[in-house]
């Protein structure tokens, strides 16, 4: 079964100070592993999309790497408008559903 | 700015009631899914559809729940009856496959509709 987790649970950081959320990962076969944000009271939204191991991808402040058990996404100077939900999701091979973690919540403190 | 839209944003009914949730797409994207968000199971795929068909609704209570595509931008998703477990935020999605990879679909989320079963 397809399982994705999130670590940690809740993050809490000063504004400026650079960390990163775990993403680990079993499927049987990745098609993609998806990073969402997500607001209080509002609907995920798209961050990045990675197929293979090795690739990184870059947004602003976030930078989401892959390997072939798991996700990092890290996020640099952080802002308080930063603070929000990550969510981490996979596709496998066949199908086109994908498979949340549980997330993690972020808040960057001024 | 295209956008997935979902209605009512809101909905509080008594358990036994019918409750229709509905989506309209993204233009073009020929993929829809629901889900389900609730602090407990996080976000849970209940159904979703291509191009209009159901592929899978292995999430679904299949008693209560029931969800279709009367055309490409319609998606409908009915509990009946509705029970106070069914209370959540029910989210809507479409997705086309990237054009960068092996098929993987990129999924962009409505605002969703919380649900409030009493």
């Amino acid at each position: 079964e397809d399982q994705v987790t999130q670590s940690p649970e809740a993050l809490r950081l000063q504004e400026g100070e650079s960390s990163s959320l775990n993403c680990s990962y079993t499927v049987s076969g990745l098609r993609g592993l998806f990073w969402y944000r997500q607001d209080p009271g509002k609907g995920p939204e798209f961050l990045f999309t990675l197929y293979s191991a090795g690739e990184e991808k870059e947004k602003e402040r976030l930078k989401a790497t892959l390997t072939k058990k798991e996700s990092f996404l890290h996020i640099t100077a952080p802002k308080p408008e930063d603070s929000a939900t990550y969510l981490c999701a996979v596709q496998a091979r066949g199908f086109q559903k994908l498979v949340f973690g549980t997330g993690t919540r972020l808040l960057v403190s001024p | 700015d295209a956008r997935v839209t979902q209605t009512p944003r809101h909905k509080v009914t008594e358990m036994g009631q019918e409750v229709t949730m509905r989506c309209q797409p993204i233009l073009g994207h020929n993929t829809v899914f629901w889900y389900r968000q609730t602090m407990m199971q996080g976000l849970e795929l209940l159904a979703y559809f291509r191009n209009r068909a159901p592929l899978d609704d292995s999430g679904m209570p299949k008693d209560r729940f029931s969800a279709e595509m009367p055309d490409a931008t319609l998606a409908t998703l009915k509990i009946q009856p509705s029970e106070p477990r069914d209370s959540a935020v029910y989210f809507c999605a479409s997705g086309f496959p990237s054009m960068f990879s092996n098929g993987g679909y990129e999924q962009y989320f409505g605002p969703g509709t919380r649900l409030t079963v009493t």
